[in-house]
This record gives C-alpha cells, structure tokens and sequence, in this order.
C-alpha cells in the first residue's frame, strides 16, 4: 500500500521560516493536501491542490510538491502555528494521511 | 458556509455496533460527499471511506468492508457511519469531514479535500 512519510517533528523559533516535508513515491505527479490539527482539535484544511490556500487561511502558509516530495513552509512562524500537521494524497480511490509531524514553536 | 456536528461520545462493548451521525448545517450536502477518518489516541489520522451525498456512491478501506456502512439522508442532511464487531482497537476518535468536489460528487476520484470537519466523536470500547 501506499505510503506518506513525514518527520515526527520540527522545531522552529518564532518569526523563522518552518519547512515540514512529506515524502511519498512519485508524489509530485498526485496532488497533496495539508491539514493542521491543534491538541484537542479536529483537523483543519490549510493547504489544496498543493499549493492553493482556503480562504482564511493566512498567506504565511505555502506549498510545493515535487518528484518524492512534498513541502509545507510556514513563514514567520508564530505560536499558534504550533500543532500537528499532516500530508494527504490520493491513491487507487484511497486518501493516504502521512503519520504527522509536530511542529514545535520554540 | 457549512458547519458539521457530531453525535456524542459512546461506549461499547467488544463485539458491538455503533452509529455515529454528523448533521450538516448552513449549506445541503447534496452535490457533496463525507468521509469518515478515524484517529486512535495519540496517533495518526486514518481514512475509513466515504459516501457521496449526490448519488449514494461508497468507497471502503478494505480493512473495514466488512463492518462498516456508511449511508446519508438528504433529508435531514445528516451522514452516518456505522461500525460493527467492535474491537479494543477500533477506540478512536472518529471524524466526519465533507469531502469538497469541484463539482458534484460523482465518484471517489471526484474529491478535491476533506473540509469542513466535525468536532469528533469518541468512540471507546472495552469490555
């Protein structure tokens, strides 16, 4: 079965820039979605179609995807952005979550 | 702009059934679909399937085929998922989340994102 790999966790200082990586085979050619989810909330859509943003969801957020990998980058990060974020693509009809990685706001 | 609520937390016993809901507001589910995700304690995030609301179309992760059903009512606009032959294992947290189609919502490969999603409902079982 397919799968979506992430780090268990980054670590970022506040206004830095915080790249949270998503590794699958042949990712680039699917498009992925990013979801954040704070301690005792349900998860939230950040991220669509690789790089496009809901509406709502501040500019600071962006996303790449290419060849293996996928990339969340939080610029000037700030406390509320830490939480778990996780990667989710589709393959043969199933929606693939990576396993999370939690992004620690130093 | 769509709001979903979730049935209450439940407690089963191994070997037991359970049907959780999740009612849509402020927008019909019609042309959308739900999808089901699942969260054990201190884990991931994993998808259980999911129903379109435009045509009764399912998608079932293989591992739950067999015991789970997961059904709509355009009516009242609510989605259910019901699960059976519980195990310890199947203690989560469980999701509902409208699977967003850039149209209606034909099939599984019509889905574009999962939002928005419930507040989630805890399902527990033991004996």
């Amino acid at each position: 079965s397919y799968e979506l790999t992430q780090p268990p966790s980054v670590p970022v200082s506040p206004g830095q820039t915080a790249s949270i990586t998503c590794f699958g085979q042949r990712l680039g050619e699917k498009y992925i979605s990013w979801y954040q989810q704070k301690p005792g909330q349900s998860p939230m859509l950040v991220i669509y179609d690789d790089n496009k943003r809901p509406s709502g969801i501040p500019e600071r957020f962006s996303g790449s995807n290419s060849g293996n990998t996928a990339t969340l980058t939080i610029s000037g990060t700030q406390a509320m952005d830490e939480a778990d974020y996780f990667c989710q693509a589709w393959d043969s009809n199933t929606a693939v979550f990576g396993g999370g990685t939690k992004l620690t706001v130093l | 702009q769509i709001h979903l609520v979730q049935s209450g937390a439940e407690l089963r016993r191994p070997g037991a059934s359970v049907k959780v809901s999740c009612k849509a507001s402020g927008h019909p589910l019609s042309n959308s679909g739900i999808s089901w995700v699942r969260q054990a304690p201190g884990q991931g995030l994993e998808w259980m399937g999911w129903i379109s609301a435009y045509n009764g179309n399912t998608n079932y992760v293989q591992k739950f085929q067999d015991r789970v059903t997961m059904t709509t009512d355009t009516s009242t606009n609510t989605a259910y998922m019901e699960l059976r032959s519980l195990r310890s294992d199947d203690t989560a947290v469980y999701y509902c989340a409208r699977a967003y189609c850039g149209g209606n919502c034909y099939s599984v490969s019509s889905i574009n994102y999962f939002d928005p999603w419930g507040q989630g409902t805890l399902v527990t079982v033991s004996s």
